[in-house]
């Protein structure tokens, strides 16, 4: 059970939009940035977002995020069929027994 | 290029240690933290622990569900990060990812995780 909660899944067409969802509490996402990593099976993650909203160089426009409150999320426009991955959200949990939390990650498929 | 590469794991029997490295390039191993994850087969990303930079004493964190059992260091005249396990049992197999740090120094935590390893597979069996 993660920390974080992520639907297991999505899809959509190519060229269309997806809407990645992380939910937290006053604990984590509340109180701290959010991060979001692209992960191909086999291969190294990826940092996508860093600080909530913010692209590291070489990301395409189309990833964005945001976070309100105590959740965050990350769209993905004009959806490509290399953007099928797992995709996870994490941040810093100040709680005792805290840490670094991820969501259980979204599998992103395009049909 | 930043470059991060995992090495050291296999198979270990229950009740062993083994030891895994991550080997660096490309950047200045030494003015950041590095921090080491695990994915389960069929699981998600689970962090393990981090350690700090020698300017912050190397000083380390780590998930409260390892019960100690997992130790990270650093040689920075290398440039390598060690993740030490022992007494590992069947639930640590995983491949186990390294990862450098953004490291938040005013909040004393790590912020995000901008490079990372493509990961050495741990199987843990008898």
């Amino acid at each position: 059970q993660s920390v974080l909660t992520q639907s297991p899944s999505v899809s959509a067409a190519p060229g269309q939009e997806v809407t990645i969802a992380c939910s937290g509490s006053s604990s984590n996402i509340g109180n701290n940035h959010v991060s979001w990593y692209q992960h191909f099976p086999g291969t190294a993650p990826k940092l996508l977002i860093y600080d909530n909203d913010k692209r590291p160089s070489g990301i395409p426009h189309r990833f964005s995020g945001s976070k309100s409150g105590t959740s965050a999320t990350l769209v993905i426009t004009g959806l490509q069929t290399g953007d099928e991955a797992d995709y996870y959200c994490g941040t810093w949990d100040n709680s005792p027994s805290g840490g670094v939390v991820f969501g259980g990650g979204t599998k992103v498929t395009v049909v | 290029e930043v470059q991060l590469v995992e090495s050291g794991g296999g198979l270990v029997q229950p009740g062993r240690s083994l030891r895994l490295s991550c080997t660096t390039s490309g950047f200045i191993f030494g003015d950041y933290a590095m921090s080491w994850f695990r994915q389960a087969p069929g699981r998600g990303l689970e962090w393990l622990g981090f350690i700090r930079s020698n300017a912050f004493d190397g000083t380390t964190d780590y998930a409260a569900s390892l019960q100690g059992r997992f130790t990270i260091s650093r040689d920075d005249s290398k440039g390598i990060a060690y993740l030490q396990m022992s007494s590992v049992t069947t639930d640590d197999t995983a491949v186990y990812f390294c990862s450098k740090v953004y490291y938040d120094y005013i909040g004393g935590i790590p912020s995000w995780f901008d490079s990372w390893g493509q990961g050495t597979l741990v199987t843990v069996s008898s």
